[in-house]
């Protein structure tokens, strides 16, 4: 089976730095996504990381450690246009190529 | 201009009835899905097609049917409708099932059974 794990929630205020981790135990891991979703909104995509490293795009980057099974998102300079759900899912390398979802994370962004 | 179009929006029915949720993309994308978001906002796949053709079928009662008549448009309709498939049903698609990393997301379908 597969499981990830990432805090349901976060608050941080307008400016500052964010980082939303995800971790993970699956077997034929391919790479990991990160989606946004607002409240009453579709999921978006953000980012994909197949290999070790750091991914910028624009305020927001993601980091992936094949060796740690761990990810996180890391949000620059926050808005309040940034409080939404936050979704790390892992692709499977199983036929169909699937995504796994995790739980979400909750980002409250404050003035 | 809409890349991934569903309909309906809202769909409130009750229990037993059937009932359908369309979904087309304009992307040009092979590869859609059919997604269960629970209240707790857990997303889940149900269903995934390329090309038309079943590649990801989950553990999903078989009162959901799915129905790729082209590679732009997946329908799903579910039979015996029960008050757990009430949900957010999102569509989804991706250029391809290689690419299913990055998938773009209709707005998804509310559906209230009672």
């Amino acid at each position: 089976g597969q499981s990830l794990e990432q805090p349901s929630e976060v608050t941080a205020v307008e400016g500052a730095i964010v980082q939303i981790n995800c971790t993970y135990q699956t077997s034929g891991f391919y790479g990991l996504s990160w989606y946004q979703q607002h409240d009453g909104g579709a999921p978006t995509f953000l980012s994909y990381n197949a290999l070790d490293g750091l991914e910028e795009t624009g305020r927001f980057s993601s980091f992936l450690s094949r060796s740690d099974s761990y990810g996180y998102l890391l949000l620059q300079e926050l808005q309040m246009k940034d409080s939404a759900s936050y979704f790390c899912a892992v692709r499977l390398m199983e036929y169909g190529n699937k995504l796994v979802f995790g739980a979400g994370t909750i980002l409250r962004v404050k003035s | 201009d809409t890349a991934v179009s569903q309909t309906p929006k809202y769909l409130v029915t009750q229990m037993g009835n059937d009932k359908s949720i369309k979904c087309e993309q304009n992307l040009g994308h092979d590869t859609m899905y059919w997604y269960k978001q629970d209240s707790k906002k857990f997303l889940k796949i149900m269903f995934s097609y390329n090309n038309k053709e079943l590649i990801i079928n989950e553990t999903v009662p078989n009162r959901f049917s799915p129905k790729s008549p082209d590679k732009a448009h997946l329908n799903l309709h579910i039979n015996s409708l029960e008050l757990g498939d009430s949900a957010v049903y999102f569509c989804a698609s991706s250029q391809e099932h290689l690419e299913a990393y990055e998938q773009y997301f209709g707005p998804g379908t509310r559906l209230t059974v009672t």
